[in-house]
């Protein structure tokens, strides 16, 4: 099971809109709309902001949205600011009792 | 409002074997609805996921650590474990305990502890 490809770091201006991608495969990210996304601060425990693709758990600004395409699922960032500075992570599901994989995380500066 | 706590040595000698317990606190280990999970983070590094075990028992493991990994649940104390055997340093990392709900979806995480492998 081989790691879900994510960009090691990008960046934006506050108010700006980033994106960060998550690529799998055909058994994974394409196969089921399964996709979860973390958010980490240093230090802290990572935090989950999307999942099933596209939804927000409660509490999580409507900021952060998702998307798939094909094998690669993204996370949206809008309005930028500062307190989203911290590193995020893809997962995704891909079938009931296959190792879960992680993305090898982004790091997002605010400039 | 779930809470997982996990608890355990922070220095682990290399060829031993690593011990950690999570606590569950606002929710039952024993709810069919849930697997129980443990992840690490090599400082520096991104999150690596170990494995998870279900309240019947039934366990499912990194590949890359099966061999290494034992997972179990104590309904009885609503706790779950990990036991990681003969570590060297490249276990060293925080570990963190969590629930999966359905589908890969963790959505509740412990604090992470950091444990080391060193002699």
């Amino acid at each position: 099971q081989s790691a879900l490809t994510q960009p090691a770091s990008v960046s934006g201006s506050p108010g700006q809109s980033i994106t960060i991608s998550c690529t799998g495969t055909s058994s994974d990210v394409g196969s089921y709309n399964l996709v979860s996304w973390y958010q980490q601060h240093p230090g802290k425990a990572p935090k989950l902001m999307i999942y099933e693709v596209s939804k927000r758990p409660s509490g999580v600004s409507n900021r952060f949205s998702g998307s798939k395409s094909g094998n690669t699922a993204s996370l949206t960032i809008s309005g930028l600011q500062a307190e989203d500075e911290a590193d995020y992570y893809c997962c995704s599901y891909a079938g009931s009792s296959t190792p879960r994989v992680f993305g090898g995380g982004t790091k997002l500066t605010v400039l | 409002q779930v809470q997982l706590q996990e608890s355990g040595p922070g220095l682990v000698k290399p060829s031993e074997t690593l011990s950690l317990t999570c606590t569950v606190s606002g929710g039952s280990v024993s709810s069919g609805s849930y697997y129980w999970s443990w992840i690490r983070q090599p400082p520096g590094k991104g999150l690596e996921w170990i494995g998870y075990i279900y309240y019947s028992g039934s366990t499912n493991y990194n590949p890359s650590l099966k061999s290494r990994v034992t997972i179990s649940v104590d309904t009885s104390k609503n706790q779950f474990s990990l036991k990681l055997s003969s570590v060297t340093a490249a276990d060293t990392a925080v570990y963190y305990c969590a629930r999966e709900g359905s589908y890969a979806l963790l959505d509740y995480w412990g604090q992470g502890t950091l444990v080391t492998v060193s002699s």
